[in-house]
């Protein structure tokens, strides 16, 4: 299995508190990815990063930060959370060509009370 | 925005029955279309990842083509099992970005 590690696993808080997530590798790999997973929205791309502090937004990045200061550790973070924002999320690996395979962490479940 | 789209949503079958899924992309930028098998509580596995116009892939009872000129690939499982049960995505990658872009999933359910 790919060293990928997602902490908190589950995680309940309030809305209007921040939150983050965190995923870690033990692969350095280049390329870093956090989905969340809804019902009837497959996984879908928040933020992205191609290397150490270079990060670029996917399709739902509205409401979330991310950080990459070390190739290991990416950070995704709720300013400020929403009951919308309850979802499972998913951070992804991958060695960067595209044509490789991308690599899942186990998932965290957040939810907003 | 890319637009990743599979279909059938979901699909029950018998045991022993073969089953196929789509899943279309946009043709231009095209670098990769990737398939993906997540069961539940579990985290998506990949099965194949094609590149070329044409490309066929097989997996024991799991096999995938790929048309890049118009946009679509298909996933077909032959003698489905209760086992196979889960949800199938398929992902699209663009030249440039290393994005990988997800469609919403075919749940397929077989029924013993």
């Amino acid at each position: 299995d790919a060293g990928i590690t997602q902490s908190p696993r589950h995680k309940v808080t309030e809305t209007g508190t921040p939150v983050t997530l965190r995923c870690h590798q033990t692969e350095n790999h280049r390329y870093m990815y956090w989905y969340r997973q809804d019902p009837g929205h497959g996984l879908r791309l928040i933020h992205y990063s191609y290397g150490v502090k270079d990060t670029d937004k996917g399709e739902v990045s509205d409401g979330y930060s991310v950080s990459r200061s070390k190739t290991e550790d990416f950070l995704l973070t709720l300013e400020s959370a929403t009951s919308s924002q309850t979802s499972v999320y998913f951070c992804a690996i991958s060695g960067g060509t595209g044509r490789g395979e991308a690599f899942f962490g186990q998932g965290t479940r957040l939810t907003v009370v | 925005i890319l637009n990743v789209e599979q279909s059938p949503q979901s699909l029950h079958v018998q045991e022993g029955d073969s089953t196929n899924f789509t899943c279309s992309f946009p043709s231009s930028n095209f670098y990769a279309l990737h398939w993906y098998r997540w069961e539940t509580a579990k985290s998506p596995e990949a099965l194949f990842v094609m590149t070329l116009n044409g490309d066929e892939k097989k997996k024991g009872r799991i096999s995938a083509t790929l048309n890049t000129k118009e946009g679509y690939s298909y996933l077909y499982i032959k003698g489905s099992q209760p086992e196979d049960s889960a949800t199938y995505l398929c992902a699209f990658t663009t030249s440039g970005t290393y994005k990988y872009i997800f469609g919403t999933g075919t749940r397929l359910k077989v029924l013993a």
